[in-house]
């Protein structure tokens, strides 16, 4: 059974960067089989999709609107993915999940999450 | 694409029958998923494709659909069924989730 775990600092200063950390148990990260994504979530509303990461290609994929913010990485030394945003503002206040999808046609949903990270940001 | 979910609170029973509804902007063929999130937990995928069951969930829970309107049902209520309930597409980026539907106890 895949597990997968956030890890990384709860309060981050306005302007700063967020770093967060995905380990994963139970699966690799470099499998072919699976893509790896980091969703948020601010405080009493809907999911936010911002990204994956396919290491396999090397392919990366960010929501439009984090793109110029946000990078995602992976360890495969440490089977670990990696969430770095930057110049974050009160509104990246948000419980941070990663997630595990499918690689095949009509896999992309998330079938396996992390408990969450809650990240607040301090002024 | 932009998903919409309807109701966006339901009050129900143990034992009902509900049914909630999401439809998107643009077509989606049947690249649609369901989940449930309970409290101070992450959400649960329980339908993918849109009406295919996740591993483990059980089978009084169903989804149809395809093109631009989903529903999700759940037949005979239980009291682990009183959570949030997010449909997600992801046929075209960004994936994105509808705002949710609380299914609360009447």
């Amino acid at each position: 059974q895949v597990q997968l775990q956030e890890s990384g600092p709860g309060l981050v200063k306005a302007s700063q960067t967020l770093s967060l950390t995905c380990s994963v148990s139970g699966a690799s990260v470099d499998s072919a089989s699976y893509y790896w994504n980091w969703i948020r979530q601010p405080a009493g509303k809907g999911p936010e999709w911002i990204g994956r990461i396919y290491t396999t290609t090397g392919s990366v994929n960010i929501n439009p609107s984090l793109k110029s913010r946000v990078t995602i990485s992976v360890d495969t030394s440490r089977n670990q993915f990696t969430l770095k945003m930057t110049a974050v503002t009160a509104a990246d206040a948000a419980v941070y999940y990663c997630a595990k999808s499918g690689a095949g046609a009509g896999l992309y949903y998330f079938n396996a999450w992390g408990r969450g990270a809650q990240v607040t940001v301090s002024s | 694409i932009q998903m919409t979910q309807s109701p966006s609170t339901l009050s129900a029973s143990v034992g009902d029958r509900v049914t909630i509804t999401c439809r998107a902007s643009e077509s989606l063929g049947s690249l649609l998923a369901w989940y449930q999130q309970r409290p101070g937990k992450a959400p649960k995928a329980l339908i993918y494709k849109a009406s295919t069951l996740e591993s483990g969930v059980p089978s009084r829970i169903s989804g149809r659909g395809s093109g631009t309107e989903f529903t999700l049902t759940i037949d005979d209520l239980q009291p682990d069924d009183f959570a949030t309930y997010y449909c997600q597409q992801y046929k075209t980026y960004p994936w994105t989730f509808g705002q949710g539907t609380t299914v609360e106890l009447k």
